[in-house]
């Protein structure tokens, strides 16, 4: 079944670094996802696309301070120079044939 | 900028049916692949349902909606639907529209909010 794994909650100071990470189920190490955030009472924003070598392209608009990388069934977010409006949900999604799924989400609390 | 806005979300009671729309905007809406998102109080994000681009022949659920909820597009009207019936209570929610090229959801609306109470 293809499920994918985040931790509930992170934390880093402002202008710090922080690693977010989405874990692949078993048997779907090489699945693709796609990185989103939720700042507070909006609609999600599409950040990136991840691939399973590591390459990611960022949608329109989103910092270079925003990048991905991967590790076998690891998929990271990686978000430098952290700002007060990164204080948001961060959703890892995935697909199957006929399935969309969606990391329980991480909540960033910038300190 | 492709925009899309969602709309028809309200108070149904348990049993009764909604429709949603979504109205799309900024890009060639018959091109892409759309989907619904939801997401209840307080939860994360669960996807509901996909439908294919051109004609929208292919048609993907959730399986906690097949049966009950339908998803349709109009090219000519650039808009995206969703029928909702059998409503529970477990589907109130906010339900976003989002375009999804190459099954990345890549734009997303602001949501309309659906909720099932008596």
């Amino acid at each position: 079944q293809l499920v994918l794994t985040q931790s509930p909650s992170a934390s880093a100071s402002l202008g710090a670094s922080v690693k977010l990470t989405c874990t692949l189920s078993s048997g779907h190490s090489r699945y693709a996802i796609a990185w989103h955030q939720q700042q507070p009472e909006k609609g999600p924003r599409y950040l990136m696309n991840l691939n399973s070598d590591g390459s990611h392209i960022r949608g329109d608009g989103i910092p270079d301070r925003f990048s991905g990388s991967s590790s076998g069934a690891e998929r990271y977010l990686t978000i430098s120079s952290l700002q007060s409006e990164d204080e948001a949900d961060y959703y890892c999604q995935t697909w199957g044939t006929g399935i969309q799924v969606f990391g329980g989400g991480t909540k960033l609390t910038v300190l | 900028e492709a925009q899309v806005v969602e709309s028809g979300g309200g108070l149904v009671k348990p049993g009764g049916s909604l429709r949603l729309s979504c109205a799309a905007s900024g890009f060639t809406f018959s091109s892409y692949h759309m989907n619904w998102v939801r997401q209840a109080p307080g939860k994360g994000l669960e996807w509901v349902s996909t439908i294919s681009s051109d004609d929208g022949t292919y048609k993907s659920y959730a399986d906690s909606v097949k049966g009950r909820f339908t998803i349709a597009r109009d090219n000519a009207k650039n808009s995206l639907y969703l029928q909702m019936s059998s409503l529970r209570a477990e589907d109130t929610a906010m339900y976003y529209c989002a375009r999804a090229p190459s099954n990345v959801f890549d734009v997303w609306g602001l949501g309309t909010m659906v909720t099932v109470s008596s």
